[in-house]
């Protein structure tokens, strides 16, 4: 089945170190989401590419970066992975920003994220 | 952002209709009422969305009121499998902005 797939699943990291999730689609989707979300808390989102154009939130801390070599595949940095970054990171895809209004979201699993 | 008011939290029977409801008194004529859930340990998942009309789908119904102030989310016979944190979101043309949600307790 088409999908939106997040790797790994679960990820533990050291405070300070710099951490990568990524995400995978088959869904041949233009845009491509990263969110967080805190616990007991609604996702938040942090920024989305539509196509190769990257577009961060205004409130997205620098510390959070992304990357999107292909259409398919897209990744999560976080350099210095602080005490408060842990969280669920989820990505999700979507057909295309210009209707997006009337458009659906698919969301991954999720990535969680621990940082010691 | 228009924002949108949910109920913290409902209770449901097993096999009962379910109404969830969504104030959203400032919303603008462009706005898509758009409702996902969440179950526990997954990410959010489409459920229905609308501009004016009601709509049908094989998971639920969404009733919009004829001024677009509030719409409710129905699931027409609960299971256990609906336990989620369901959110209403308005959208127009820009970003999801997930609200507080309510979180739906189905009982055997």
């Amino acid at each position: 089945d088409a999908m939106v797939i997040q790797n790994p699943r679960y990820q533990v990291t050291q405070f300070g170190k710099p951490v990568t999730l990524s995400c995978s689609q088959t869904l041949n989707h233009n845009v491509m989401y990263w969110y967080q979300q805190k616990s007991s808390q609604a996702p938040k989102l942090l920024f989305h590419y539509y196509d190769k154009d990257f577009n961060n939130e205004a409130d997205t801390p620098d510390n959070f970066q992304s990357r999107r070599p292909n259409t398919s595949f897209c990744f999560l940095d976080i350099r210095s992975p602080g005490l408060g970054d842990a969280a669920m990171y989820l990505c999700a895809t979507s057909r295309d920003r210009r209707r997006l209004a009337a458009d659906t979201q698919y969301f991954g699993p999720g990535t969680r994220l621990t940082v010691l | 952002d228009a924002k949108t008011t949910q109920p913290n939290s409902m209770e449901s029977n097993e096999e009962e209709p379910v109404h969830l409801p969504c104030n959203h008194s400032t919303i603008s004529g462009t706005d898509y009422i758009h409702w996902y859930r969440q179950l526990p340990s997954q990410g959010p998942e489409y459920v229905i969305h609308g501009l004016t009309s009601n709509v049908n789908n094989r998971m639920a119904s969404l009733a919009i009121a004829e001024d677009r102030k509030s719409s409710t989310l129905i699931l027409h016979r609960a299971t256990l499998r609906d336990a989620a944190v369901y959110y209403c979101i308005l959208f127009a043309g820009n970003m999801l902005t997930f609200g507080g949600g309510t979180r739906l307790m189905v009982k055997p």
